[in-house]
């Protein structure tokens, strides 16, 4: 079974400041990652994913996240962020075997304050 | 992006009632449609698959007579909660995939709030 663990609810940060949202998994099987962007009144966007080669991808908007299979962690990070990143953020995994399966995570808010 | 919508956005209804939601893909012809369910704080579980014309694949624990699922054409799933109670009440979402590789984004509805009375 697969599962994904968002260890903060909310985050919150200053205007032009870095942020790191945390994403831990625990699966048996090899999983493919994503991370997902969900803004007041609208669906889940993709941020960015990984699917194989590279373990640091680059995502739409300026972030990036890095999968570290030791860990088993695939944290979201941006370097400096906008008053316009406010949103949930949730972090999802699929299994290679079974792409259409995603697992979530619980979500994290993003407060951007300025 | 490709768009997805949702109809109603919330809705309440009185318990033992019948309640369609509807998932339509806008710009897209989507080959499988996803329903999901989010309680609050909670992430979301994956209730159903369908693919057009075919019989939805339900995931473990959901009652498929309770959320009858409708993959009716290439643009349009419908979700129906019938004889809903107040444990049903709920943030449904669902998504679409233009195809069946892994490569092919799912696109997200913006959800439909339920609240049974």
């Amino acid at each position: 079974a697969q599962s994904v663990t968002q260890l903060d609810s909310q985050v919150p940060v200053f205007e032009e400041a870095p942020v790191e949202l945390r994403c831990n998994y625990s699966s048996s099987v090899s999983v493919y990652l994503f991370w997902y962007v969900q803004y007041p009144n609208q669906g889940l966007q993709l941020l960015l994913k990984y699917l194989s080669g590279s373990t640091l991808v680059k995502g739409i908007n300026g972030f990036e996240a890095e999968f570290n299979k030791s860990q088993t962690s695939f944290h979201l990070r941006k370097p400096s962020v906008h008053i316009s990143d406010t949103a949930e953020y949730f972090c999802a995994v699929t299994p290679k075997y079974n792409f259409n399966k995603f697992y979530f995570g619980s979500g994290t808010k993003l407060n951007v304050k300025p | 992006g490709a768009v997805v919508s949702q109809h109603p956005s919330r809705v309440i209804c009185k318990s033992g009632t019948s309640v369609k939601i509807e998932c339509r893909s806008l710009d897209f012809q989507a080959t499988t449609m996803f329903w999901y369910r989010q309680f609050p704080k909670k992430s979301l579980m994956l209730m159903a698959t369908s693919n057009e014309g075919s019989k939805a694949t339900y995931e473990q624990g959901v009652e498929k007579d309770k959320f009858l699922i409708n993959h009716a054409s290439l643009t349009l799933s419908t979700l129906t909660v019938t004889s809903a109670h107040p444990e049903d009440s709920s943030f449904y979402i669902c998504s679409a995939r233009r195809g069946t590789s892994l490569t092919d984004t799912q696109y997200f509805g913006p959800g439909t709030r339920l609240t049974v009375l």
